[in-house]
């Protein structure tokens, strides 16, 4: 692989039940980031992490969790979805200390997620 | 709070000159990033200003003012490829992007 993948691609999802998103990069980039994209508002970022071992909480956090057990990985889950969680996922990931000038992040493709 | 204003959709000619811009307000500043994004896919990198000026890509060009809290993308000799929406995005204090809601720019032949 090369890039960032994300898996599935779009989801029909039940409230209450649970899941998982998944991401994992290839770039060995220390830090990873999980955003969600509604129609007319900016990308919104739900949790992120520096570096394996570390998490943090984002914008918009609630409802949410993830793990960063490696530095390829980066799963967000959602322990009981609810329809307000209707919305396309982005993972990016971003290599703060490669030194160089700007601190790009490359996105995955994305997951489409609709909870009925 | 934090803020990221960009227009929310512009028309432009095949061929023509369109410039979008952005002005911001949040807690520091540590650059300003454009991204542009087709519909249905992830966002791509397409420039990042830091300090005051013109920085030039090709066709593409962004400006910043630090002190007006300003940015435009300028995109030239557009080509219908160009259609899609264009996302600015700040960096803060804590050095995460906050972003605009993105400004869907439609091509006319």
């Amino acid at each position: 692989i090369a890039g960032i993948t994300q898996a599935p691609t779009s989801q029909i999802l039940a409230a209450g039940r649970r899941m998982t998103l998944r991401c994992t990069q290839d770039m060995r980039h220390n830090a990873m980031y999980w955003y969600r994209q509604d129609l007319g508002l900016g990308l919104r970022l739900i949790h992120y992490s520096n570096t394996a071992g570390t998490t943090g909480k984002g914008e918009v956090p609630d409802g949410y969790s993830v793990s960063r057990a490696n530095t390829d990985d980066f799963p967000l889950t959602l322990a009981s979805a609810v329809p307000s969680q209707t919305s396309v996922y982005f993972c990016a990931s971003s290599d703060p200390t490669s030194g160089g000038d700007y601190n790009e992040q490359f996105f995955g493709p994305g997951t489409r997620l609709t909870v009925l | 709070g934090q803020n990221i204003d960009q227009p929310t959709e512009m028309t432009a000619t095949e061929g023509a000159i369109v410039q979008i811009n952005c002005t911001y307000q949040t807690s520091g500043f540590n650059g300003l990033f454009w991204y542009q994004q087709h519909a249905g896919e992830a966002p791509t990198f397409l420039s990042y200003n830091v300090l005051d000026g013109l920085e030039e890509k090709g066709r593409f060009s962004s400006f910043l003012s630090r002190s007006k809290g300003y940015s435009y993308l300028l995109l030239k000799e557009l080509q219908m490829k160009d259609s899609a929406s264009y996302l600015c995005a700040v960096m803060d204090s804590n050095y995460q992007l906050i972003w605009g809601a993105g400004t869907k720019l439609i091509i006319k032949p």
